[in-house]
């Protein structure tokens, strides 16, 4: 099957500083991919979605300024957290499906964020 | 996308069939049903999915209700590694690449 990669795998940065994770389709093209966020023993929950060569969608109450996301090739999405706080803590996960099929959405191994 | 419900948690010894079931009762006539996983730690992975027949992959096996509101995920002989919460999900055919949207899901739990 299709491979989604996420960089890093975790992180720990400080309180106010900024964090770039890097969510790549390895072996398929991808002109949209998704953004979604899972709190300990909860549900993932979709942040965004990420239209390669436009804007990024996000979802109800994410706020665009802080959660930067830039797909800037057929294969590369990023998020950004700006200014993060230990609330931003979480386990942050990215999907896509390949252009043109299968029909089915391939999910990266995930980001472990610790904001401290 | 129709909502699903799925039991919190099931239990299951090793090497025994187990049985993960979804209830759909407000299904569309064009609405797939989908089953991912997600272990520990990773992200989901994709199972398998089907319309209206039983269908057959190497992970597991899905067999739909012949009214299609209910269905049911089939791991033929549960191992350590298929410890994970089950998602199952009902996507329209005609939803392009739109996101998938998870419920709470199944934690199955497999003893040794």
């Amino acid at each position: 099957g299709a491979v989604v990669s996420q960089h890093p795998s975790w992180v720990i940065c400080k309180s106010g500083t900024s964090v770039k994770i890097e969510c790549r389709s390895l072996d398929f093209q991808a002109t949209t991919m998704f953004w979604y966020r899972q709190f300990p023993k909860q549900s993932l929950m979709l942040m965004a979605t990420s239209n390669e060569g436009s804007k990024a969608t996000y979802e109800q109450g994410v706020e665009k300024d802080k959660f930067l996301i830039n797909h800037a090739s057929l294969t590369l999405s990023t998020l950004t957290v700006t200014s993060a706080h230990p609330e931003d803590s979480s386990f942050y996960i990215c999907s896509a499906y390949p252009s043109g099929g299968p029909y089915e959405q391939y999910f990266g191994p995930g980001t472990r964020l610790t904001v401290t | 996308d129709a909502k699903t419900t799925q039991p919190n948690s099931m239990e299951s010894n090793e090497e025994e069939p187990v049985h993960l079931p979804c209830n759909h009762s407000t299904i569309s006539g064009t609405d797939y049903i989908h089953w991912y996983r997600q272990l520990p730690s990773q992200g989901p992975e994709y199972v398998i999915h089907g319309l209206t027949s039983n269908v057959n992959n190497r992970m597991a096996s899905l067999a739909i209700a012949e009214d299609r509101k209910s269905s049911t995920l089939i791991l033929h002989r549960a191992t350590l590694r298929d410890a994970a919460v089950y998602y199952c999900i009902l996507r329209d055919r005609n939803s392009g690449n739109t996101p998938l949207v998870f419920g709470k899901g199944t934690r199955l739990s497999v003893i040794a």
